[in-house]
């Protein structure tokens, strides 16, 4: 299995341009989360979905932030315009689970080696 | 007030000695309770999950109290190679998962 994939692993740009970040999880897994890491504020999350359906995206900071899951082996976050504080890593995570009915659950996260985001 | 808060550190401890964790959580609905760990500019990774029962995966020892929300990992015999950020992390579900994570302790050992 080749795990979570995500691209770039790195990208620089100016303030204002758009950003967008891809994430690929790995087969099978129903939920995809999106996270961001800086110094300050540690690893946040932004957005998760289930089955390609956005079901919490309390985190995302602004309008400037949006995610998408086409289909189940493909998402994106996307940032327009970008600002310097946005610089950060941006990991996406799969990961699925076992029903409830068979006792313990199973909530492991898979993560990709992220996205350093560097906005000048 | 964090809904996960942990002790930033770092620790810094000598090889071979036993150090431990804590890990606060402010939500008494959060049902599943992990240890993830995180090396330099990598990815986090799961080391353990947490259960009532407290649970142990050779050197590592993970307890839960839920009567005062709190989580703790115990390492003994640290190795050089235990040096990593280490993140608590917390389901706290309802209707659906929302998993999250603690800005993590850095734990250094040294030779």
């Amino acid at each position: 299995d080749a795990g979570v994939i995500q691209s770039p692993r790195h990208e620089v740009t100016e303030m204002g341009q758009e950003v967008t970040l891809r994430c690929k999880p790995i087969s099978g897994h129903d939920y995809l989360f999106w996270y961001r890491q800086t110094m300050m504020r540690g690893l946040e999350l932004l957005i998760y979905f289930n089955n390609n359906v956005p079901i919490d995206d309390s985190g995302m900071p602004e309008d400037r932030f949006s995610a998408k899951m086409p289909n189940a082996s493909f998402s994106t976050l996307k940032i327009q315009p970008s600002e310097p504080r946005d610089s950060a890593v941006y990991f996406c995570a799969s990961s699925t689970e076992i029903s409830p009915g068979q006792g313990r659950t199973n909530e492991k996260l898979f993560f990709g080696s992220g996205t350093q985001l560097s906005v000048l | 007030r964090k809904e996960v808060e942990q002790d930033p550190g770092p620790f810094n401890v000598p090889e071979g000695a036993t150090v431990a964790f804590n890990c606060t959580y402010s939500n008494s609905a959060s049902q599943s309770f992990f240890w993830y760990r995180q090396d330099c500019r990598k990815e986090p990774k799961l080391l353990m999950s947490v259960y009532s029962s407290g649970n142990e995966d050779g050197r590592f020892t993970a307890q839960l109290n839920r009567a005062s929300q709190y989580i703790s990992l115990l390492i003994r015999d640290s190795k050089l190679s235990d040096s990593a950020t280490y993140l608590c992390v917390v389901n706290k579900k309802s209707s659906a998962s929302k998993i999250i994570f603690g800005s993590g302790t850095r734990l250094s050992i040294r030779p």
